[in-house]
């Protein structure tokens, strides 16, 4: 069956250290996979996208890797802060389905002063 | 440019009613998708409006249905409500539909059916 996975399990992190959160996917073909940031109450905010023929984007403090082969993404935020504390939510696109947007679970993020 | 709007922001119901739910793009932005976010199912895409005809639709019950205005702006409807249609629902436009495009969420729809 088709799938994607997030860290099922709260990241707890200091501030200044990397924050990595995973995403695996099996069984799609993801021309692209996003990235996007929840925070309570709030709808997602995109972040990044990243296309499969890509290795890595990044933006700012944010770095994404997409590993096609692996069919796995990395989301790292380096010298992560507080306010970097949210839920980050993975999507890729489901050729098979028209493209529509299939979304992850999400991973928490908490970063500690 | 003023994001993404959803009216209401919350909701309460019984079981059996009928909801409305709207959703007014940014502007300029022809594609709005709607999903269901549930603690314990995460976000679920329910479908897809692009110049007034649903582009693709998700695994859900005929209860839910959609329709697209020529100003873009768009409805939700749930008809014959059960309790597990409590949840967040966000609309999310771009501006153009399919390939790469980032969507804009709004602040959601807390519906609760009681």
């Amino acid at each position: 069956s088709q799938k994607i996975e997030q860290n099922s399990e709260a990241l707890n992190i200091q501030e200044g250290k990397t924050a990595t959160l995973t995403c695996n996917y099996t069984n799609y073909s993801p021309a692209y996979l996003q990235w996007y940031r929840q925070d309570p109450g709030r709808g997602p905010v995109f972040l990044l996208l990243i296309r499969e023929n890509e290795k890595e984007k990044r933006k700012e403090r944010l770095k994404v890797t997409f590993d096609t082969t692996l069919k796995q993404s990395l989301f790292h935020i380096t010298a992560s802060q507080p306010a970097d504390s949210a839920t980050y939510l993975c999507a890729l696109d489901a050729k098979e389905y028209g493209n529509k947007l299939v979304f992850g679970a999400g991973t928490i993020l908490r970063v500690k002063s | 440019k003023a994001g993404v709007t959803q009216t209401p922001r919350y909701l309460i119901k019984t079981r059996g009613q009928q909801v409305t739910l709207s959703c007014s793009p940014i502007s300029g932005h022809r594609s709005v998708s709607w999903y269901q976010q549930t603690p314990g199912q995460g976000l679920q895409f329910l479908f897809e409006y692009f110049s007034e005809t649903q582009r693709n639709k998700g695994n859900f019950p005929g209860r839910f249905s959609g329709r697209q205005f020529s100003n873009s702006r768009s409805e939700m409807n749930v008809s014959t409500l059960e309790l597990g249609d409590s949840a967040l629902y966000l609309c999310a436009s771009s501006l153009r539909t399919g390939e790469d495009s980032e969507q804009f969420f709004g602040p959601g729809t807390r519906l609760t059916v009681l």
